[in-house]
């Protein structure tokens, strides 16, 4: 079976410092990975996604992620924040036929 | 480009009264197709994913119904809300494992 974690439901960051959000995936063979975003009373937009490439994967806005094997890791990071980036954060991963199963979510606040 | 449309976007229903959520695709063929559910703070439930015309796979065991009479719309359904059934509906699609799911802007369903 297959699982996403995101540690803190709720983190909040000061105006141009780093942005962390954490996600863990248990799986039991290597996944596809995605971060995505969420803006009140809208859909889901994608971010970044990780599939077996390169580790370190840049996505929209100027956030990246890094798969970490060792670690079953894919936190989320943004060197500094903006005002709009305050939205609701999700961890997903993908399997065989391709079911998305997603964390509980992070409400990212940005303070200014 | 690929695009989802749901309708409506809001949606208030007494108990007891039947549901019918609409999902249309344009711009793909033989999607995988996905019906989502957010709760406050619960994150984004699978409900029903479909493979293929009138193939369903449901995760949960639950009130609702979903069919999939055309290639490009899936249907949610139900025959009597509950007020449990309260929340924030999300169709999705995706194409082959690895490529990510894209959203419609979801519906946002009270049951009163």
């Amino acid at each position: 079976a297959q699982s996403v974690t995101q540690l803190g439901s709720h983190v909040s960051v000061s105006e141009g410092a780093l942005v962390l959000l954490r996600c863990n995936y248990s799986s039991s063979v290597p996944p596809y990975l995605f971060w995505y975003v969420q803006y009140p009373n809208q859909g889901l937009q994608l971010l970044l996604k990780y599939t077996s490439a390169a580790t370190l994967v840049k996505g929209i806005n100027g956030f990246e992620a890094e798969f970490k094997k060792s670690e079953t890791s894919f936190h989320l990071t943004k060197p500094s924040a903006h005002m709009s980036d305050a939205a609701e954060y999700f961890c997903a991963v993908s399997l065989a036929g391709n079911q998305f199963y997603f964390g509980t979510g992070t409400s990212l606040t940005v303070i200014p | 480009s690929q695009t989802i449309h749901q309708w409506p976007a809001t949606l208030v229903q007494p108990v007891g009264s039947p549901l019918s959520l609409e999902c249309t695709v344009e711009g793909t063929s033989n999607p995988n197709l996905y019906w989502y559910r957010q709760a406050a703070g619960r994150g984004l439930q699978l409900l029903f994913y479909s493979v293929g015309i009138g193939q369903i796979s449901s995760e949960v065991p639950q009130n609702l119904s979903a069919s999939r009479p055309q290639d490009r719309q899936f249907i949610l359904s139900s025959k009597k809300l509950l007020l449990s059934d309260s929340g924030f509906y999300l169709c999705a699609l995706a194409g082959i494992l690895g490529t990510e799911a894209f959203f419609g802007q979801g519906t946002r369903l009270t049951v009163v």
